[in-house]
């Protein structure tokens, strides 16, 4: 099955540290990637959606200034959490869809990253 | 506001037993539901899915339930597994390729 890497898979850093997640797709090319958010007992959150050269589009609520979103080409998407605070500490996960499959059924998700801002 | 939800956060099932994991939805705006199943330091994999237009889908072991009129929703496992045992999340949408809206999953434990 198809599959999407990303990295990394825990990061610890201290409040007011820039923080960068990859998002890559091995084996297809991904049109469309989606960002989620989850907290401890919560639901996986939709923070934003990217598609492949153009901005992404953000939920209510989520501050496009604090994630950065870029999806400059077909296998990459990266999720830079700006000035991170304590409060932006959770599970942070990407999932991706090609030219082949546009339902949910086709979505491929990475394994996750657990951010930890102290 | 929990659009979907799944109230249960762990479940325990004995070897060869059925396993049922449930969900409750609130948007009748609904009309597409999927599983996914999650191992740890792993994502999300889709398992199986539904159409609002049927009440039962079957592939295999697993059997996904749909009651519309309680926006209800269950996947059933015969016979579980010890391999079964991960996290389950169940997801809806508006259409097939929708926003999901993921409920806060459910850890089942198969053990043999």
């Amino acid at each position: 099955g198809a599959v999407v890497s990303q990295h990394p898979s825990r990061v610890i850093c201290k409040s007011g540290t820039s923080v960068k997640i990859e998002c890559r797709s091995l084996d297809f090319q991904a049109t469309t990637m989606f960002w989620y958010r989850q907290f401890p007992k919560q639901s996986l959150m939709l923070m934003a959606t990217s598609n492949e050269g153009s901005k992404a589009t953000y939920e209510q609520g989520v501050e496009k200034d604090k994630f950065l979103i870029n999806h400059a080409s077909l296998t990459l998407s990266t999720l830079t959490v700006a000035s991170a605070h304590p409060e932006d500490s959770s599970f942070y996960i990407c999932s991706a869809r090609g030219f082949r499959g546009h339902t949910n059924e086709k979505l491929f998700f990475g394994s996750g990253t657990q951010l930890s801002v102290l | 506001d929990q659009q979907v939800k799944q109230n249960s956060p762990s479940l325990s099932v004995q070897e060869g037993r059925i396993s049922i994991l449930n969900c409750d939805y609130t948007n009748s705006m609904f009309d597409y539901f999927l599983w996914y199943k999650k191992y740890p330091a792993e994502g999300p994999t889709f398992l199986i899915s539904i159409s609002s237009i049927k009440d039962k889908n079957e592939d295999g072991r697993f059997t996904v339930f749909l009651n519309k009129s309680a926006k209800h929703l269950s996947l059933h496992i015969v016979p579980s597994q010890p391999g079964d045992s991960a996290v389950y999340f169940c997801a809806a949408s508006r259409n097939q390729g929708g926003k999901l809206i993921f409920g806060q999953g459910t850890e089942l434990s198969v053990k043999p």
